[in-house]
């Protein structure tokens, strides 16, 4: 069983959709959250980063986490065709540098 | 662009080869780590250097090696090379030697190796 899972679609939506990325882990010892977008043949950039239970919002993305269920999800509202990427969760185990962990990725495609 | 960069942007190898993959990091970037990505197995951390040092390992095969340089440019050496070799690798640096607030990795390109 992987450390990181992550449903990798692809998922296609219509423009302006809410959009729901999901991600389930079974480390406990991992302490920080992040979301990666990654465009086709580019290299993931940094979308959302966070390392308590709860919400964090940024414009139209909103990361969440819930440490007790092992759970982590990325929501973007109002989804335009230029979301369209990859997006990767990655997360951080304590004490081991800056190692990430990354799920598999989930494809998204919004059409306009 | 991240301002990490890497060379070469494509490689065509056969088994049993060595190759040489080059990273530069950001400018004032400590760390520098290596990853792999293959469709099978996904994004894969394979090394992290800080500062000419060695700060965490993953999943790396004997038959690959890196190493960071003073000028803090780093090499991943990969050596006998199989045809699950064939993925996408790509460096990524940062200020810090850990995962924090505020401490983004970033990545550069990638370097797409195939092995026939």
């Amino acid at each position: 069983q992987k450390e990181v899972e992550q449903d990798p679609g692809p998922l296609s939506v219509p423009e302006g959709a809410i959009v729901s990325l999901n991600c389930t882990y079974s480390n406990s010892a991992f302490q920080y959250f992040m979301w990666y977008r990654q465009y086709s043949r580019k290299g993931p950039e940094l979308l959302m980063y966070t390392y308590s239970s709860g919400n964090k919002e940024d414009g139209r993305f909103t990361a969440q986490v819930d440490k007790s269920s092992k759970y982590i999800s990325l929501f973007i509202r109002d989804s335009q065709p230029s979301d369209s990427a990859t997006y990767l969760c990655a997360m951080s185990p304590r004490n081991q540098g800056g190692k990430l962990i990354f799920g598999q990725g989930t494809e998204l495609s919004v059409k306009p | 662009d991240s301002g990490v960069t890497q060379t070469p942007k494509h490689l065509i190898t056969a088994t049993g080869q060595r190759v040489t993959l080059r990273c530069s990091p950001r400018s004032g970037d400590l760390s520098v780590y290596w990853y792999q990505q293959s469709l099978d197995q996904g994004l894969q951390f394979l090394i992290q250097y800080y500062n000419g040092e060695e700060r965490a390992k993953g999943n790396i095969l004997e038959r690959f090696s890196a190493q960071q340089f003073p000028d803090l440019h780093s090499e991943l050496n990969l050596s006998s090379l199989e045809l699950g070799d064939s993925a996408l690798y790509f460096c990524a640096s940062s200020p810090t030697p850990s995962a924090g607030a505020g401490d983004t990795q970033y990545f550069g390109p990638g370097t797409r190796l195939t092995v026939l």
